[in-house]
Formats: structure tokens, C-alpha cells, sequence
């Protein structure tokens, strides 16, 4: 069974940096893009950023390029999103997505973690 | 960016009702088109992909269609468990982009 747990999200000051982890189990992580997608509570989903199944290919919203970075460790079945410089906008509850594909960003998701949610103080 | 539209925002109806969310793109997207549910306080979950591939263990009752720029979900009798808000999402170019949502609701 595929399980992706995330981590890191919390009350934080505009401005500060955060990291956010995501933990597979269940599937041959190495062979799959995976991807953030983020909510803010009572609203829709926004795809924030994807990175190829062997790390080479990273893509960024608008809102987030240049502040956010992506990454992944795959001997450790972890992906990690670096916010830097947060800002009141970037509240959500940030959800990690295991696609479909393994090089290309143009994905869909076939499985979902349960979110980790980051609260931004002003 | 692709830009998805759902429409209607919100709907009522019955348990047994044959229901349809449609979803615009703002250009052609081939069949490029995912569709997800999200029952409250839980993480989306696939329903439909490539248009009208219905993903493993999801009932026969959800359908999907459409190709280019116009699309429909239907559930053709509605169960309890589907109220619930549904989302389609664009795979065809990158950002990829989901619509704003549809909540179906028990009316």
C-alpha cells in the first residue's frame, strides 16, 4: 500500500524559512515524479512544484519560483520542499502527490499524503 | 497557464440522482483531463484519468468525457459517500491546473 506522510509544516513568522518532508513507503519510490500541491483551508488546490524521478527536471508555480526549492533523497524514500522567506500567502495545508510519470512535469496523482499545514504569522 | 473552469460551483441533489460537473479549459488540452474527489478534512483522491479511465477500485458509476476544451464527470446515481467536493486538473502543459472545485451537496 502506498503511504506518503509529510512533516515540517507550523506556525512561522513571515519572512522565515521552512522545510517540509515527505516520507514513501509502499512503492518503488526512485521510479516516480512526485509533487507539491497546496490548500488553504476551504479553498482549491494549487499545484506548487514537481521534480523528476531521478532529481535532474524541477518545476515551480509562479507564485512560489525563487523562494521555494524541491528535492528529493531516493535511497531514503523522502521528498523535501525549502520555503524560503514566507509570506502570509503561503498558508496551506501542503499535501505531497506521487505521479504517474517519471520525467515529466505534466502529471496527475494517483496518491496523496494527508497534508502538513503551514501557519504564517505576520 | 491553463485555466480551468467548473461549473456549476455548487450542487444540491438527492441520494440516487444522476449528477454532471463540467469543467472548461481555456484551450485545448486534448484529453488531458484528471478528475479528483475530496470528502471533507481528507486528501483528494483520483477518480478519473486521461478523460475516462476510471482509476483502480473506483465504482462504475462515475463516468467522464469530453476532449479539446470541454468536459463532464457524471455519476450516474448518487451514494452517500459521494458528497463531496470534485476538482478536475489539466496534465497537458505545464503549471499543471486544477479547476476552482465542485461541491456536491445533500439536498
Amino acid at each position: 500500500e502506498v503511504q506518503l506522510v509529510e512533516s515540517g509544516g507550523g506556525l512561522v513568522q513571515s519572512g522565515r524559512s521552512l522545510r517540509l518532508s515527505c516520507a514513501a513507503s509502499g512503492f518503488s519510490f526512485e521510479d516516480f515524479a512526485m509533487h507539491w500541491v497546496r490548500q488553504v483551508p476551504g479553498k482549491g488546490l494549487e499545484w506548487v512544484s514537481g521534480i523528476s524521478w531521478e532529481g535532474s527536471r524541477m518545476g515551480y508555480a509562479d507564485s512560489v519560483r525563487g523562494r521555494f526549492t524541491i528535492s528529493r533523497d531516493n535511497p531514503s524514500n523522502s521528498l523535501y520542499l525549502q520555503i524560503n522567506n514566507l509570506r502570509p500567502e503561503d498558508m496551506a495545508l501542503y499535501f505531497c502527490a506521487k505521479g504517474l510519470n517519471d520525467y515529466t512535469l505534466r502529471d496527475y496523482f494517483d496518491s496523496w499524503g494527508q497534508g502538513t499545514l503551514v501557519a504564517v504569522s505576520s | 497557464d491553463i485555466q480551468m473552469t467548473q461549473s456549476p460551483s455548487s450542487l444540491s441533489a438527492s441520494v440516487g440522482d444522476r449528477v454532471t460537473v463540467t469543467c472548461r479549459a481555456s484551450q485545448s488540452i486534448s484529453t488531458n483531463l484528471n478528475w479528483y474527489q475530496q470528502r471533507p478534512g481528507r486528501a483528494p483522491k483520483l477518480l478519473i484519468y486521461a478523460t475516462s479511465t476510471l482509476e483502480s477500485g473506483i465504482p462504475s458509476r462515475f463516468s467522464g468525457r469530453g476532449s479539446g476544451t470541454d468536459f463532464s464527470l457524471t455519476i450516474s446515481s448518487l451514494q452517500p459517500e459521494d458528497f463531496a467536493t470534485y476538482y478536475c486538473q489539466q496534465s497537458y502543459s505545464s503549471p499543471v491546473t486544477f479547476g476552482q472545485g465542485t461541491k456536491v451537496e445533500i439536498k
